[in-house]
């Protein structure tokens, strides 16, 4: 078990570039979320993915933003035309259902931290 | 909307005091509570989860409760130490009518903790 993996760990562009971040969840993890936490505050839920399939979409994720995980397993996470308001860290978590034994805890990778000039 | 509050927002104690970390919530519909430790620059590492029909968890030298009537959740540290030194976010995730749960957790802005030799 090697945890959340992201890459890459650290991404500074220029305002107008696009950026695509990856995310390997827990192995066997079907449940894959994506985080955004600008400093000082907590982190803010983006989007949801149970297996391939995203089940749930915050009202942050404007039509700028797009996340896929095409397979189930690896997730990806675009956006285009950055602005100077899209730096912050980005967060993903995995976990698996809860289930009699287990719980559903949310495991955290190291983030990718977006800088936008 | 669901909102997370944590008092206070910074802490400063000598090594070996007991202390306790404060977190309400708005919406007492809640699926489960957790508690996380963030280190700076780093991702999220989880401490405790309290599923909504547990009242308290333990694990070595924390303890969260969790009072769902009135919106509240402690997480108690015992014999504090320089190592504890981070930002304590607590996250609670939603229910729908249903009962079944939403994926995303709602975070506090957190408390950072600064435990001096």
């Amino acid at each position: 078990d090697t945890g959340v993996s992201q890459d890459p760990r650290h991404k500074i562009t220029k305002r107008g570039q696009n950026v695509t971040f990856r995310c390997d969840p827990i192995s066997e993890h079907n449940r894959l979320y994506w985080y955004r936490q600008t400093l000082g505050q907590g982190p803010e839920f983006l989007t949801y993915f149970q297996n391939e399939a995203q089940l749930e979409k915050s009202r942050l994720l404007s039509d700028r933003f797009s996340a896929e995980r095409p397979k189930g397993s690896f997730s990806t996470l675009e956006i285009q035309r950055t602005e100077q308001g899209d730096s912050a860290m980005y967060l993903c978590a995995s976990s698996l259902p809860r289930l009699a034994g287990r719980t559903d805890t949310q495991y955290f990778g190291p983030g990718t931290r977006l800088t936008v000039l | 909307k669901q909102e997370v509050t944590q008092i206070p927002a910074a802490l400063s104690v000598p090594e070996g005091e007991n202390l306790v970390l404060n977190c309400s919530f708005t919406d007492s519909a809640i699926y489960n509570l957790q508690w996380f430790r963030q280190d700076p620059g780093k991702g999220l590492t989880s401490l405790l989860l309290i599923q909504s029909s547990q009242r308290e968890q333990t694990s070595g030298r924390l303890n969260a409760s969790l009072d769902k009537s009135s919106g509240r959740s402690t997480l108690y540290i015992a014999a504090s130490q320089p190592g504890d030194s981070a930002t304590y976010l607590c996250a609670v995730r939603g229910t729908n009518a249903g009962g079944t749960s939403y994926g995303k957790l709602t975070f506090g802005q957190g408390t950072i903790l600064t435990v001096h030799p």
